[in-house]
């Protein structure tokens, strides 16, 4: 069974102090690694799709790295409007409707 | 940007009572999925749809539940009879056949059974 865990659950930041969230994955297969911001009730927006071991994307302050067993998202000098709740989710190979299983999310606050 | 609409964005209905969730996917996307978030959960995976049928679901997506391609542009899920525990935040995604830019997700209809 696939298995995506999120740490830390929440996060609280200083603006501009920069951190990581971490997911660690179970997959018998990875198709792909996705990563998605969730706003309070608000459907998951799209961040980053991942592929294989090494990978990296950026995307203005946020960047993700993937390895065989987990994948950061790394935020540098963060904003309060990158308050949200940040998913991650596996696609495995078998199957085909590449559904996604999600972790919890971890809640990030940005203080001004 | 194109988006996935969902209506309407709260229901509340009696326990027992059918209701029917609405999506507009996007116009040239070809999967569909159902998802839901029970409050503080994790999303899970209903069921995804594709060339007119159900491609895979989930051991939730019982009896009680249907999809449907009711015209070309509208994707419908139906709960049949209404549970308590079906109170949650039901989200519709669509996705292009190259899953690289991966779903686009509609903002949610929730539903609270009473």
């Amino acid at each position: 069974e696939d298995q995506v865990t999120q740490s830390p659950e929440a996060l609280r930041l200083q603006e501009g102090e920069s951190s990581s969230l971490n997911c660690s994955y179970t997959v018998s297969g990875l198709r792909g690694l996705f990563w998605y911001r969730q706003d309070p009730g608000k459907g998951p927006e799209f961040l980053f799709t991942l592929y294989s071991a090494g990978e990296e994307k950026e995307k203005e302050r946020l960047k993700a790295t993937l390895t065989k067993k987990e994948s950061f998202l790394h935020i540098t000098a963060p904003k309060p409007e990158d308050s949200a709740t940040y998913l991650c989710a596996v696609q495995a190979l078998s199957g085909s409707a590449r559904q996604l299983t999600f972790g919890s999310g971890t809640q990030l606050t940005v203080l001004p | 940007e194109p988006e996935v609409t969902q209506t309407p964005s709260h229901q509340v209905t009696q326990m027992g009572q059918e209701v029917i969730l609405r999506c507009v996917p996007i116009s040239n996307h070809l999967y569909f999925y159902w998802y839901r978030q029970i409050l503080g959960q994790k999303v899970e995976f209903l069921v995804s749809f594709y060339n007119n049928e159900i491609s895979e679901k989930s051991e939730i997506f019982d009896d009680q539940f249907s999809v449907e391609r009711p015209d070309g542009s509208n994707f419908t899920l139906k709960i049949r009879s209404t549970k308590l525990e079906d109170s949650a935040m039901y989200f519709c995604a669509s996705r292009r056949v190259d899953s690289g830019y991966g779903y686009t997700f509609g903002s949610g209809t929730r539903l609270t059974v009473v």
